[in-house]
């Protein structure tokens, strides 16, 4: 059983379309990051978000710490080519030093 | 501030063999974790090490080792390599105190084909 399910699993979108991706759990999380991994690549972290309701914005990318702590958003505006990749959200339960992962939303802007 | 180095990239090896993979973590931080990633599984944690210590494992076979040295520099090992041992390693770093909020610094990663 995965412990973070992240949707959707493919989004295939054109330049300048909105998109959002949810990553959920029956898991309460200390805190929770979101990674952007591009071909080849390792993971880049983006965010960590640790308060329940928290709302983070790192420039174009919106991201959302659900009240409870058990899910959260990523929420792109105008998405551009540069955004493609696998997006990867991971969950610290407390008292953890190791995250989990879910399996990622593959993310392709077209042009 | 140098990042996480991982070497080799890539290596080609063939069923029954053993492989070694080495990652020099960001300089301060002392907890590396090892990843597998496959598209079928996704990333799944293979172990991590806290100043030479193996204090979390995953659920891998025997056959996956590791160590931390002083300078908190880690190696992996594979034994007896299978067909679906194919996968890219990521190793990752972090402070990994007492604080830590699970946050990783992953390196490029070193793609292992076994034939």
């Amino acid at each position: 059983t995965q412990l973070l399910e992240q949707s959707p699993q493919f989004l295939s979108i054109q330049e300048g379309e909105n998109l959002t991706v949810y990553c959920n759990s029956s898991s309460v999380f200390s805190s929770l990051q979101w990674y952007r991994q591009e071909p080849g690549e390792g993971p880049v972290l983006l965010v960590t978000v640790v308060t329940g309701g928290e709302v983070k914005k790192l420039k174009r990318l919106t991201f959302q710490f659900g009240d409870a702590r058990k899910d959260s958003s990523l929420h792109i505006t105008a998405a551009q080519p540069g955004d493609t990749g696998l997006y990867l959200c991971a969950g610290v339960v407390g008292g953890s030093y190791i995250p989990t992962f879910g399996r990622g939303t593959s993310l392709i802007v077209h042009p | 501030k140098a990042g996480v180095t991982q070497t080799p990239r890539y290596l080609i090896k063939t069923r029954g063999q053993q492989v070694t993979l080495s990652c020099s973590p960001i300089s301060g931080h002392r907890s590396v974790s090892w990843y597998q990633q496959t598209p079928g599984q996704g990333l799944q944690f293979l172990f991590e090490y806290f100043s030479e210590t193996q204090r979390n494992k995953g659920n891998f076979p025997g056959r996956f080792s590791g160590r931390q040295f002083s300078n908190s520099r880690s190696e992996m090992n594979v034994s007896t390599l299978e067909l679906g041992d194919s996968a890219l390693y990521l190793c990752a770093s972090s402070w990994g105190g007492g604080s830590n909020t699970g946050e990783l610094f992953f390196g490029e990663g070193s793609r292992l084909t076994v034939l």
